[in-house]
């Protein structure tokens, strides 16, 4: 069984300021790692995964995540808040990009000017 | 470009409609297709996995009479949420998946309300 657990549900960060996003995630298999960024009424936009191989993971827009397998965590971070980060993240877990996700709660990020 | 073509992207109805959502494949041959659902401020629920040529499984709780799905080709399948009910509105998405390893695309998502 897989699942996600995202510590807190809302996030406020001045712009300029490190973003840190937790993502902590329960599997039985090597798991494969998504982070997720949705704006209102859209669908979601990949920010970057983790499959295999190095586990620090670069992504779009400046973020990136390391996968922890000792503290089965994967952290999403960004140097420097823009404005336009504003969104809702989730985490999300599969046992391959082909399966299904398990996605956590989500975590909406406010940046404030 | 897109992958995945997911229509329309919103939708607002009379309670007893039934409301057909398409969620197509553009440049690839889709074997799995999963349908979410997400409520306001929730994240995403699995509603039901399809693959090409059979039925579809759902996902506990999910009324597979409420909510047909057809997975008819591989590039292309609709939810037709029947007899739709207010309590039915929420965010509906697709996601497309040509096989295991192979990457996962979501669809822009429809925003169902039933008045």
């Amino acid at each position: 069984a897989q699942s996600v657990t995202q510590l807190g549900s809302h996030v406020s960060v001045s712009e300029g300021a490190l973003v840190l996003l937790r993502c902590n995630y329960s599997s039985s298999v090597p798991p494969y790692l998504f982070w997720y960024v949705q704006y209102p009424n859209q669908g979601l936009q990949l920010l970057l995964k983790y499959t295999t191989g190095a586990t620090l993971v670069k992504g779009i827009n400046g973020f990136e995540a390391e996968f922890k397998k000792s503290e089965t965590s994967f952290h999403l971070t960004k140097p420097s808040a823009h404005m336009s980060d504003a969104a809702e993240y989730f985490c999300a877990v599969s046992e391959g990009t082909g399966n299904q996700f398990y996605f956590g709660t989500g975590t909406s990020l406010t940046v404030i000017p | 470009g897109a992958v995945v073509s997911q229509h329309p992207s919103r939708v607002i109805c009379k309670s007893g409609t039934s409301v057909k959502i398409e969620c197509r494949s553009l440049d690839f041959q889709a074997t799995t297709m999963f349908w979410y659902r997400q409520f306001p401020k929730q994240s995403l629920m699995l509603m039901a996995t399809s693959n090409e040529g059979s039925k579809a499984t759902y996902e506990q709780g999910v009324e597979k009479d409420k909510f047909l799905i057809n997975h008819a080709s591989l590039t292309l399948s609709t939810l037709t949420v029947t007899s739709a009910h207010p309590e039915d509105s929420s965010f509906y998405i697709c996601s497309i998946s040509g096989g295991s390893d192979q990457p996962q695309h979501f669809g822009d998502g429809t925003r169902l309300s039933i008045l």
